[in-house]
């Protein structure tokens, strides 16, 4: 089963703008991560923050994480063309063979245009 | 970073045809893997977890004759989809499994497009 969900779907900006993703959540977690997904491709690894941290940076990234209200979001700033892509929050959760693994959000697609 | 090498990058079969997608971790041992489906436009979708020696687990839905798992070595896992029909035209991730993995970053296999005419 799914985690959580994420808003907007989809999100078109201009290049320099920012982009806010959020993601809410079901069950506890130990971490929460993003995602970035090109088309058609594999996934990279953007940020891991722990269910003890409410903020983290890395470059232009920043990531909160409210565990009160399940709920997180993905800013990006200064957006380039090249940030184009689906950006997915994921936690480890207990699946129906009880056994813990990644789930995903359902994800945003985010359309910078140059 | 975890180096996961997935192949096919894409596959077009016949319906009725099966179709192999080998998932090998380059640099470290995976005593599981967990297989993923994306339809498009929508997420990652858990299948099954592929464990080194022993039966595969399969999520709710998912039929365990028809997505056939192998995982004979800490290597190497291999999804079977098994008389294929257009609906198991997805997209098909792997990502292997350690110790640390639910703690840290997760990796992925570069994903394998499925399309059954």
């Amino acid at each position: 089963s799914q985690q959580g969900e994420e808003d907007p779907q989809a999100l078109s900006i201009q290049e320099g703008e920012n982009a806010t993703m959020n993601c809410s959540y079901k069950t506890s977690i130990n971490n929460l991560q993003w995602y970035r997904q090109n088309s058609g491709r594999g996934l990279v690894h953007l940020i891991l923050i722990r269910s003890n941290e409410r903020e983290k940076h890395s470059g232009r990234l920043r990531v909160t994480l409210d565990t009160s209200k399940k709920s997180s979001s993905l800013l990006i700033t200064a957006s380039r063309a090249a940030d184009t892509a689906s950006y997915f929050c994921a936690t480890d959760a207990l699946m129906d063979t009880g056994r813990r693994a990644l789930t995903f959000g359902s994800g945003t697609r985010l359309q910078v245009q140059p | 970073g975890a180096v996961v090498s997935q192949h096919p990058s894409w596959v077009i079969c016949k319906s009725g045809t099966s179709v192999k997608i080998e998932c090998r971790s380059l640099d470290f041992q995976a005593t599981t893997m967990f297989w993923y489906r994306q339809f498009p436009k929508q997420s990652l979708m858990l299948m099954a977890t592929s464990n080194e020696g022993s039966k595969a687990t399969y999520e709710q839905g998912v039929e365990k004759d028809k997505f056939l798992i192998n995982h004979a070595s800490l290597t190497l896992s291999t999804l079977t989809v098994t008389s294929a029909h257009p609906e198991d035209s997805s997209f098909y991730i792997c990502s292997p499994n350690w110790d640390r993995a639910i703690v840290t970053e997760a990796f992925f296999g570069q994903g394998t497009r499925l399309t059954v005419v």
